[in-house]
């Protein structure tokens, strides 16, 4: 399966810091979605999103879907200690099925106290 | 509550054992998905169904099988096959939600497999 450009792939801040990364792709989606993954755990679905150039806010948390929909952003503003995590991308083709969903690689962030 | 639920947590066999994995939801999504999680890399399917008995092979399907008597489970095994089956096991499903046309994918917890 394609996987995604996800940048960078680790990052270590301090507490308070904004974090920005981002996915890149060759191809084109329809969606784009952004995961975290605590340690031990199941990835959590943060914010996902559904038009080309659209901006989206959950929190401190916001992500832009890029107007070529090949890329997507994330930020994270004012950074504290339980943001800490992988987050991944990823893109959807269409609605439905398992084989138009692709992910990128994960960028682990560590947020210093 | 609704959610997807997976046991165990976390799973030790030897090697040459077939195992399986449970995943149930209760979501009432149509289709359910199964990745294999390796340290420090992504997700990879091994198996996903977009309806109840049907199945289809992702991209390593190799040493696993899966069934879906059941809209809400989907349990994998891991066979003696899988030449390297250690790894961290996630479930998830996808469905309508909030009247879109677009199916996001919920994950389970997880299950970590331990095969010595």
């Amino acid at each position: 399966g394609q996987q995604l450009n996800q940048s960078p792939q680790s990052m270590f801040i301090q507490e308070g810091e904004d974090v920005s990364m981002n996915c890149t792709s060759s191809s084109i989606f329809n969606t784009w979605l952004w995961y975290k993954q605590d340690p031990g755990e199941g990835p959590v679905l943060l914010i996902a999103l559904y038009k080309a150039g659209e901006l989206t806010s959950n929190g401190r948390l916001t992500a832009q879907f890029g107007i070529t929909r090949k890329d997507s952003f994330l930020n994270i503003s004012a950074s504290i200690p339980s943001d800490v995590g992988i987050y991944f991308c990823a893109g959807q083709l269409g609605p439905t099925g398992a084989n138009n969903l692709f992910f990128g690689t994960g960028t682990r962030l560590t947020v210093i106290p | 509550d609704g959610g997807i639920t997976q046991s165990p947590k976390y799973l030790f066999r030897k090697e040459g054992q077939n195992v399986t994995l449970s995943c149930e939801q209760n979501l009432n999504h149509d289709a359910m998905y199964w990745y294999r999680q390796d340290p420090g890399q992504g997700l990879r399917l091994i198996y996903y169904s977009q309806i109840v008995n049907d199945f289809q092979k992702g991209d390593i399907a190799e040493g696993y099988s899966v069934s879906r008597e059941k809209k809400e489970s989907f349990p994998l095994t891991v066979t003696s096959a899988q030449k390297n089956p250690t790894a961290f096991y996630l479930c998830a499903s996808s469905g309508p939600t909030s009247g879109r046309a677009i199916y996001e994918q919920y994950f389970g917890p997880g299950t970590r497999l331990t095969v010595t």
